[in-house]
Formats: C-alpha cells, sequence, structure tokens
C-alpha cells in the first residue's frame, strides 16, 4: 500500500530536549516536505527537499533542521525544542514528474513540548 | 506572497443542508487549487482538484470549480451526511521554487442529524 508513515504518532517532551521525528514514503517520490498545523493559521511549510541531499526552507524553519541520506526518509529534528513548537505536524511527499502535482500526507505527529 | 483565505468557521448545519466554504487565492502564476478534509483524529485526505481556470473537481458528492476571473474555488455539496464532518482545507499549488501547497486557515464543519 502506497503511503507515507510517521513516528511517533504522539510525543509530549520538555524543553530543551532534543528529539527527532521520523517520515518515510514506500512511493519513490523525490518531492518531501515537512508543514505545522497550528488553529487559525492551517498548514505551513518547514522544510522540504527536492531530492537526496538537496534540502531547503520554508516558510517557517526556525528551530528546525532537517536530513535526506535516502529517497524515502526524511527526518525534521528539533536541536532544543521549545513550547511554541507545539504543534501538529504533517510529512508529505509528491512525484517530482506528476503533473497532478498532488501530495500525499502522513497521519501526523501530535508533539507537545512543555 | 500567494495566500488563500477561507470562509470563517466553525459551520453548523443540519443533515442534507446544502453547503457552500468559500475559498479565494491570491498567487502571482496560475496555481493549481485542492480541497483536502482531515477527519477526527486523521491526517490529510485530497478530496479533489482542479489544474486549470474553469476545470470542475469533484468526489463524494463535492465539487468545486476554478474560476479564475473571480480567483475563487468555492466548495459545494447538494447534501451533506454526518460523516461529512471534518475540517476543510483549501490550498494552492505553484510548480515554481518550493513547490509548495499554500493552505487556508480550514473550516471546521460540523453536520448534526
Amino acid at each position: 500500500e502506497a503511503q507515507v508513515t510517521q513516528n511517533p504518532r504522539y510525543l509530549i517532551t520538555v524543553t530543551g530536549k532534543k528529539l527527532t521525528v521520523t517520515c518515510s514514503q514506500n512511493m519513490n517520490h523525490e518531492y518531501m516536505s515537512w508543514y505545522r498545523q497550528d488553529p487559525g493559521l492551517g498548514l505551513r511549510q518547514i522544510y522540504y527537499s527536492m531530492n537526496v541531499e538537496v534540502t531547503d526552507k520554508g516558510d517557517v524553519p526556525e528551530g528546525y533542521k532537517v536530513s535526506r541520506k535516502e529517497k524515502r526518509n526524511f527526518p525534521l529534528i528539533l536541536e532544543s525544542p521549545s513550547p511554541n513548537q507545539t504543534s501538529l505536524y504533517f510529512c508529505a511527499s509528491r512525484d517530482y514528474d506528476s503533473f497532478s502535482y498532488e501530495q500525499y500526507f502522513g497521519p501526523g505527529t501530535r508533539l507537545t513540548v512543555t | 506572497g500567494d495566500s488563500v483565505t477561507q470562509m470563517e468557521g466553525p459551520v453548523t448545519l443540519s443533515e442534507e443542508a446544502c453547503l457552500t466554504i468559500n475559498c479565494t487565492y491570491t498567487a502571482t502564476g496560475y496555481p493549481s487549487l485542492f480541497w483536502y478534509v482531515q477527519y477526527p483524529g486523521e491526517g490529510l485526505q485530497l478530496l479533489l482538484k482542479a489544474t486549470k481556470a474553469d476545470d470542475k473537481g469533484s468526489n463524494k458528492g463535492f465539487e468545486a470549480t476554478y474560476r479564475k476571473e473571480t480567483t475563487s474555488f468555492h466548495l459545494e455539496k447538494g447534501s451533506v451526511q454526518v460523516s461529512d464532518s471534518a475540517v476543510y482545507f483549501c490550498a494552492s499549488f505553484i510548480i515554481q521554487g518550493a513547490q509548495k501547497l499554500v493552505f487556508g486557515q480550514g473550516t471546521r464543519l460540523t453536520i448534526n442529524p
């Protein structure tokens, strides 16, 4: 089954404790992206990656890092989480050559930073 | 910059009522337009899409028409069901640059039996 998976689904942590949210897709997509969802703001892009070893900042990259060492994986790293990073996070992927431009979303990771 | 604006929610309707959720966009180019739906506790699912002016997207009884002259992509359904209760997001996509989806703020829809 074609899908984007994220882990963990739920995470409660404390300020300053480094964490990683994993994202993996099995569709051989070149493009992957991270979004955060906050009430009243919709979803905003954090980082994106056009392909392996190619990453760039989105609209709200502060406090986040990413890496793309393999095509299927695109982890999101919070080196020193802060309470303002409490949010619902979504990973997405799409086929770079697809003219439908559809992005496939993971199930989301709800992060709480206390 | 590019942006998407949706009607304010929440929206509460009775079963079998007609639904319209307004969506307008601003874009420097010619975006593709999408409606995504988020059911309680789940991720985003693509509901429908349109890639050029005058295209009509449709799925599960929902429809939306890409109106270039009014820069709109309103979501409509003639008779809603309780199972349609969810949060609906309008989004635009520009192929240039970051290739990101630009989302509206979301509209929470509740259908009462």
